[in-house]
């Protein structure tokens, strides 16, 4: 069956690093994969979406990469804020929200 | 646009209550989500929604939850019965859905306490 892994349940680092959060898979083939962030007591809101032909995606001080050989995609935020701390969500999909699922999700907390 | 809409925002009932939770998508997306996040499963699917048709209800766990989408701006979750197992925070998506990999629009989500 499928299987989403998001690196740890939590991560902690000090503000102004970069902070990479891993998101690898098993027995699926997405076309596409995205980043969520979802703050505590709210509905998970939309950050990236990468497609399974491209390799990095960047926004501003995020930037995420898709390795369809090692099953993986790396997400970054550089110079991390205090206000970045969240729980960060990537999902999974095939075309038209087929076989949508989303991973367990890293806490990140940004130490100031 | 106001988002989407979900109500109530917190429930509380006793097992074997009928629970029916309430959603409207964001205006001109002709897709809808149901998921249920709890802290041991995550946030699960479970049951899509195009063009006011189920498509995808593998993920309903039982017979005793029901989905449907009389219209394009509203959609109902009912538990009936429900149990203390079936509490959650459950969460209504909506997407345009104009491209394969749309993006889903979150609501803020129902907090159920089944006792």
């Amino acid at each position: 069956s499928q299987k989403i892994e998001q690196n740890s349940e939590a991560l902690n680092i000090q503000e102004g690093k970069t902070a990479t959060l891993t998101c690898n898979y098993t027995n699926y083939s997405p076309a596409y994969l995205q980043w969520y962030r979802q703050d505590p007591g709210r509905g998970p809101v939309f950050l990236l979406l990468i497609r399974e032909n491209e390799k990095e995606k960047r926004k501003e001080r995020l930037k995420v990469t898709f390795d369809t050989t090692l099953k993986q995609s790396l997400f970054h935020i550089t110079a991390s804020q205090p206000a970045d701390s969240a729980t960060y969500l990537c999902a999974l999909g095939s075309n038209y929200g087929q076989n949508f699922v989303f991973g367990p999700g890293t806490r990140l907390s940004v130490l100031p | 646009d106001a988002g989407v809409i979900q109500s109530p925002r917190h429930e509380v009932t006793e097992m074997g209550q009928e629970v029916t939770l309430r959603c409207k998508p964001i205006s001109g997306h002709n897709s809808l989500f149901w998921y249920r996040q709890t802290m041991m499963r995550g946030l699960e699917l479970l049951i899509y929604f195009n063009n006011n048709v189920p498509i995808d209800d593998s993920g309903m766990p039982e017979d005793r939850f029901s989905a449907k989408m009389p219209n394009a701006s509203f959609s109902t979750l009912k538990i009936q019965p429900s149990e203390p197992r079936d509490s959650a925070v459950y969460f209504c998506a909506s997407s345009p859905m104009d491209r394969a990999e749309e993006t889903q629009y979150f609501g803020p989500g129902t907090r159920l306490l089944v006792l």
